[in-house]
């Protein structure tokens, strides 16, 4: 079958890092994906590993293992705003899988 | 640019009623198109997608159903609505360009349906 697995919740304090794995089942697997969504909003996408090893795009990273069959988005630097759900997805052919979604609390 | 569009943004029904939301995307052709339902607090749930005109794949075994009359044009329905019914219902385009042009999708605003 095909799963993504994220644990449910995670707290950090602002301007500390935090990080959020992910761990995959899914047959055809072509990439890890992560997308945020904030309350009441629709999921955007932040991130895409195609290949192993660590992907930046500013204070966000996305890291992927094959072999492992493993992932991880790093929030550096968080402020209030990135208090939000985020969600890994993987798969490949026509339509991809995502998990249940991390909500990050983020503490003053 | 590629924009979607999604309406209406809320909605409320009566137990029974049809149903109708409409997706379109413009500034791409031929992209994969998605219909998500996430409840409240939850995941995103696939129901439909679709990579052609007339072409729709079912993800989940339910009183709705889904229909592409055009290339960037997604509809999702249903003949009675049930209260489990109620939730997010989000539309999503991909490019289709090869196994790694799916796993970047793009997602409308979404519409709030709450049947009573």
């Amino acid at each position: 079958g095909q799963s993504l697995e994220q644990p449910s919740e995670v707290t950090a304090v602002e301007g500390a890092i935090v990080q959020i794995n992910c761990t995959y089942q899914t047959s055809g697997f072509y990439g890890l994906s992560w997308y945020q969504q904030h309350d009441g909003g629709a999921p955007t996408f932040l991130s895409y590993n195609a290949l192993d090893g660590l992907e930046e795009t500013g204070r966000f990273s996305s890291f992927l293992s094959r072999s492992d069959s493993y992932g991880y988005l790093l929030l550096q630097e968080l402020q209030m705003k990135d208090s939000a759900s985020y969600f890994c997805a993987g798969g490949g052919d026509d339509k991809i899988i995502f998990g249940k979604g991390t909500r990050l609390h983020i503490l003053p | 640019s590629q924009t979607i569009h999604q309406w209406p943004a809320t909605l409320v029904q009566p137990v029974g009623s049809p149903l109708s939301l409409e997706c379109t995307v413009e500034g791409t052709s031929n992209p994969n198109l998605y219909w998500y339902r996430q409840a409240a607090g939850r995941g995103l749930q696939l129901l439909f997608y679709s990579v052609g005109i007339g072409q729709i794949s079912s993800e989940v075994p339910q009183n709705l159903s889904a229909s592409r009359p055009q290339d960037r044009q997604f509809i999702l329905s249903s003949k009675k609505l049930l209260l489990s019914d109620s939730g997010f219902y989000l539309c999503a385009w991909s490019l289709l360009a090869g196994g790694s042009g799916t796993d970047t999708q793009y997602f409308g605003p979404g519409t709030r349906l709450t049947v009573l």
